[in-house]
Protein backbone atom coordinates (compact mmCIF):
# COMPACT_ATOMS: atom_id res chain seq x y z
CA UNK A 1 0.00 0.00 0.00
CA UNK A 2 1.10 3.24 -1.35
CA UNK A 3 1.59 5.78 1.95
CA UNK A 4 2.99 9.50 1.44
CA UNK A 5 4.21 11.07 4.32
CA UNK A 6 4.69 15.33 4.75
CA UNK A 7 6.43 16.87 7.18
CA UNK A 8 6.23 19.30 9.21
CA UNK A 9 2.09 19.46 8.93
CA UNK A 10 2.48 22.75 10.12
CA UNK A 11 4.57 25.21 10.16
CA UNK A 12 4.81 29.23 10.94
CA UNK A 13 7.88 31.35 9.52
CA UNK A 14 8.80 34.88 9.15
CA UNK A 15 8.34 36.77 5.60
CA UNK A 16 11.87 37.08 4.45
CA UNK A 17 13.04 33.56 5.92
CA UNK A 18 13.52 29.94 3.99
CA UNK A 19 12.12 26.93 4.73
CA UNK A 20 11.71 23.24 2.79
CA UNK A 21 8.70 20.39 3.00
CA UNK A 22 9.69 17.02 2.47
CA UNK A 23 7.60 14.32 1.22
CA UNK A 24 8.27 11.16 1.58
CA UNK A 25 6.64 8.25 0.18
CA UNK A 26 6.27 3.94 0.50
CA UNK A 27 6.79 2.26 -2.98
CA UNK A 28 8.65 3.37 -6.24
CA UNK A 29 6.95 6.21 -8.23
CA UNK A 30 8.18 8.12 -10.92
CA UNK A 31 5.60 10.94 -10.73
CA UNK A 32 5.26 13.51 -7.93
CA UNK A 33 3.02 16.30 -7.66
CA UNK A 34 2.67 19.68 -5.51
CA UNK A 35 -0.64 21.52 -4.98
CA UNK A 36 -1.36 24.43 -2.96
CA UNK A 37 -4.73 25.09 -1.70
CA UNK A 38 -6.47 28.40 -0.09
CA UNK A 39 -8.80 28.20 2.57
CA UNK A 40 -12.23 26.93 0.99
CA UNK A 41 -11.02 26.40 -2.40
CA UNK A 42 -9.44 23.44 -4.54
CA UNK A 43 -6.39 22.52 -5.55
CA UNK A 44 -3.99 24.18 -7.27
CA UNK A 45 -1.27 22.39 -9.28
CA UNK A 46 1.95 24.03 -8.69
CA UNK A 47 4.40 20.84 -9.92
CA UNK A 48 4.90 17.78 -11.35
CA UNK A 49 7.81 16.08 -11.19
CA UNK A 50 9.00 13.44 -13.71
CA UNK A 51 11.26 11.74 -13.00
CA UNK A 52 14.66 11.16 -11.05
CA UNK A 53 16.88 14.70 -10.04
CA UNK A 54 14.04 16.80 -11.60
CA UNK A 55 14.17 20.28 -10.54
CA UNK A 56 11.20 22.66 -11.34
CA UNK A 57 10.98 26.57 -9.96
CA UNK A 58 8.49 28.90 -10.38
CA UNK A 59 8.95 32.32 -8.29
CA UNK A 60 10.11 31.51 -5.04
CA UNK A 61 9.20 27.84 -4.75
CA UNK A 62 11.58 24.76 -5.80
CA UNK A 63 10.18 21.08 -5.96
CA UNK A 64 12.83 18.44 -6.14
CA UNK A 65 12.56 14.73 -6.99
CA UNK A 66 15.05 12.22 -5.78
CA UNK A 67 13.16 8.51 -6.86
CA UNK A 68 15.44 6.68 -5.26
CA UNK A 69 15.35 7.96 -1.98
CA UNK A 70 11.86 8.19 -2.34
CA UNK A 71 11.51 11.78 -1.72
CA UNK A 72 10.36 15.34 -2.66
CA UNK A 73 10.94 18.81 -1.22
CA UNK A 74 9.45 22.17 -1.76
CA UNK A 75 11.99 24.75 -0.65
CA UNK A 76 10.46 28.41 -0.12
CA UNK A 77 12.99 31.11 -1.02
CA UNK A 78 12.41 34.44 0.79
CA UNK A 79 9.15 33.48 1.79
CA UNK A 80 6.18 36.32 1.46
CA UNK A 81 2.98 36.80 3.07
CA UNK A 82 0.84 35.80 -0.04
CA UNK A 83 2.73 32.04 -0.12
CA UNK A 84 0.34 31.14 3.57
CA UNK A 85 -1.46 28.38 2.07
CA UNK A 86 -2.02 24.40 2.37
CA UNK A 87 0.28 22.90 0.48
CA UNK A 88 0.22 19.02 -0.73
CA UNK A 89 2.49 16.35 -2.56
CA UNK A 90 0.94 13.44 -4.41
CA UNK A 91 2.21 10.41 -5.66
CA UNK A 92 0.69 8.68 -8.53
CA UNK A 93 -0.18 5.12 -8.16
CA UNK A 94 -0.20 4.91 -12.03
CA UNK A 95 3.36 4.85 -11.95
CA UNK A 96 3.79 3.05 -9.10
CA UNK A 97 2.94 -0.61 -10.65
CA UNK A 98 0.20 -2.52 -9.23
CA UNK A 99 -2.26 -1.29 -11.82
CA UNK A 100 -4.12 1.20 -9.81
CA UNK A 101 -4.77 4.86 -10.69
CA UNK A 102 -5.74 8.15 -9.18
CA UNK A 103 -3.24 9.79 -6.39
CA UNK A 104 -2.25 9.24 -3.05
CA UNK A 105 -1.76 12.59 -1.24
CA UNK A 106 0.23 13.29 2.15
CA UNK A 107 -1.86 15.10 4.80
CA UNK A 108 -0.49 18.29 3.70
CA UNK A 109 1.59 21.14 5.32
CA UNK A 110 -0.01 24.24 6.69
CA UNK A 111 2.01 27.55 6.14
CA UNK A 112 1.36 30.51 7.62
CA UNK A 113 3.83 33.49 6.79
CA UNK A 114 4.06 36.13 9.37
CA UNK A 115 5.09 40.06 8.17
CA UNK B 1 -14.26 26.17 -21.13
CA UNK B 2 -15.49 24.75 -17.82
CA UNK B 3 -12.75 21.81 -17.45
CA UNK B 4 -14.81 19.68 -14.29
CA UNK B 5 -18.07 20.96 -13.28
CA UNK B 6 -19.41 19.20 -9.97
CA UNK B 7 -22.96 19.82 -8.46
CA UNK B 8 -24.17 20.66 -6.04
CA UNK B 9 -21.62 22.80 -4.17
CA UNK B 10 -23.15 22.73 -1.08
CA UNK B 11 -25.59 19.97 0.23
CA UNK B 12 -27.51 19.69 3.98
CA UNK B 13 -28.66 15.95 4.58
CA UNK B 14 -30.25 14.19 7.40
CA UNK B 15 -28.87 10.36 8.45
CA UNK B 16 -30.06 7.58 6.25
CA UNK B 17 -30.82 10.26 3.47
CA UNK B 18 -29.45 9.62 -0.01
CA UNK B 19 -28.24 11.69 -2.60
CA UNK B 20 -25.88 11.59 -5.41
CA UNK B 21 -22.68 14.05 -6.51
CA UNK B 22 -22.54 14.77 -10.09
CA UNK B 23 -19.42 15.29 -11.97
CA UNK B 24 -18.99 16.68 -15.85
CA UNK B 25 -15.92 17.18 -17.51
CA UNK B 26 -15.86 18.33 -21.05
CA UNK B 27 -12.13 17.55 -21.60
CA UNK B 28 -12.10 14.47 -23.23
CA UNK B 29 -10.70 12.41 -20.63
CA UNK B 30 -10.46 8.87 -20.00
CA UNK B 31 -9.81 8.85 -16.19
CA UNK B 32 -12.19 10.26 -13.79
CA UNK B 33 -11.62 10.45 -9.70
CA UNK B 34 -13.70 11.17 -6.33
CA UNK B 35 -12.17 11.70 -3.50
CA UNK B 36 -13.21 13.15 -0.19
CA UNK B 37 -10.94 15.62 2.27
CA UNK B 38 -11.14 15.69 5.49
CA UNK B 39 -9.39 18.28 7.84
CA UNK B 40 -5.58 16.88 8.81
CA UNK B 41 -6.12 13.70 6.34
CA UNK B 42 -5.44 15.07 2.88
CA UNK B 43 -7.40 13.63 0.25
CA UNK B 44 -8.29 10.47 -0.25
CA UNK B 45 -9.41 8.12 -3.14
CA UNK B 46 -13.41 7.45 -2.93
CA UNK B 47 -13.44 5.69 -6.32
CA UNK B 48 -11.97 6.11 -9.70
CA UNK B 49 -12.73 5.15 -13.39
CA UNK B 50 -10.01 4.36 -15.40
CA UNK B 51 -12.43 4.02 -18.84
CA UNK B 52 -16.34 4.93 -19.67
CA UNK B 53 -18.10 1.79 -18.27
CA UNK B 54 -15.23 0.70 -15.67
CA UNK B 55 -14.68 1.88 -12.42
CA UNK B 56 -12.56 0.92 -8.99
CA UNK B 57 -12.32 1.52 -5.30
CA UNK B 58 -9.73 3.38 -4.05
CA UNK B 59 -9.02 3.77 -0.41
CA UNK B 60 -12.42 4.71 1.05
CA UNK B 61 -15.07 3.22 -0.66
CA UNK B 62 -17.15 1.97 1.96
CA UNK B 63 -20.87 3.63 1.80
CA UNK B 64 -20.43 5.31 -1.69
CA UNK B 65 -21.18 3.91 -5.05
CA UNK B 66 -20.31 5.19 -8.32
CA UNK B 67 -21.33 5.23 -11.98
CA UNK B 68 -19.52 6.32 -15.30
CA UNK B 69 -22.67 6.86 -16.91
CA UNK B 70 -21.05 8.14 -20.29
CA UNK B 71 -16.99 9.49 -21.36
CA UNK B 72 -18.38 12.80 -19.87
CA UNK B 73 -20.01 11.67 -16.21
CA UNK B 74 -18.79 10.08 -12.89
CA UNK B 75 -21.58 10.58 -10.75
CA UNK B 76 -20.79 9.34 -6.58
CA UNK B 77 -23.79 7.85 -4.43
CA UNK B 78 -24.58 7.83 -1.09
CA UNK B 79 -27.57 5.34 -0.38
CA UNK B 80 -28.28 6.13 3.14
CA UNK B 81 -25.88 9.16 4.64
CA UNK B 82 -24.36 8.71 8.09
CA UNK B 83 -22.48 12.01 10.11
CA UNK B 84 -18.77 10.32 8.97
CA UNK B 85 -19.85 11.20 5.19
CA UNK B 86 -19.39 14.64 6.47
CA UNK B 87 -16.52 15.88 4.27
CA UNK B 88 -15.82 18.11 1.09
CA UNK B 89 -15.91 16.12 -2.13
CA UNK B 90 -13.79 16.48 -4.99
CA UNK B 91 -13.80 14.99 -8.88
CA UNK B 92 -11.06 15.16 -10.87
CA UNK B 93 -9.95 14.36 -14.02
CA UNK B 94 -6.94 13.35 -16.47
CA UNK B 95 -6.21 12.69 -19.99
CA UNK B 96 -4.77 9.15 -20.99
CA UNK B 97 -0.96 8.76 -20.08
CA UNK B 98 -2.17 12.88 -19.15
CA UNK B 99 0.23 14.78 -16.81
CA UNK B 100 -2.10 17.11 -15.42
CA UNK B 101 -4.80 16.02 -13.41
CA UNK B 102 -7.45 18.30 -13.14
CA UNK B 103 -10.00 19.06 -10.04
CA UNK B 104 -13.17 20.40 -9.64
CA UNK B 105 -14.42 23.18 -7.04
CA UNK B 106 -15.03 20.98 -4.44
CA UNK B 107 -18.79 19.78 -3.03
CA UNK B 108 -19.14 20.68 0.69
CA UNK B 109 -21.63 17.68 2.39
CA UNK B 110 -22.80 17.92 5.76
CA UNK B 111 -25.02 15.24 7.65
CA UNK B 112 -26.43 15.79 10.51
Amino acid sequence: ELKVEQNPLFLSMQEGKNYTIYCNYSTTSDRLYWYRQDPGKSLESLFVLLSNGAVKQEGRLMASLDTKARLSTLHITAAVHDLSATYFCAVDAMYSGGGADGLTFGKGTHLIIQP
Amino acid sequence: NAGVTQTPKFQVLKTGQSMTLQCAQDMNHNSMYWYRQDPGMGLRLIYYSASEGTTDKGEVPNGYNVSRLNKREFSLRLESAAPSQTSVYFCASRGRGGNTIYFGEGSWLTVV
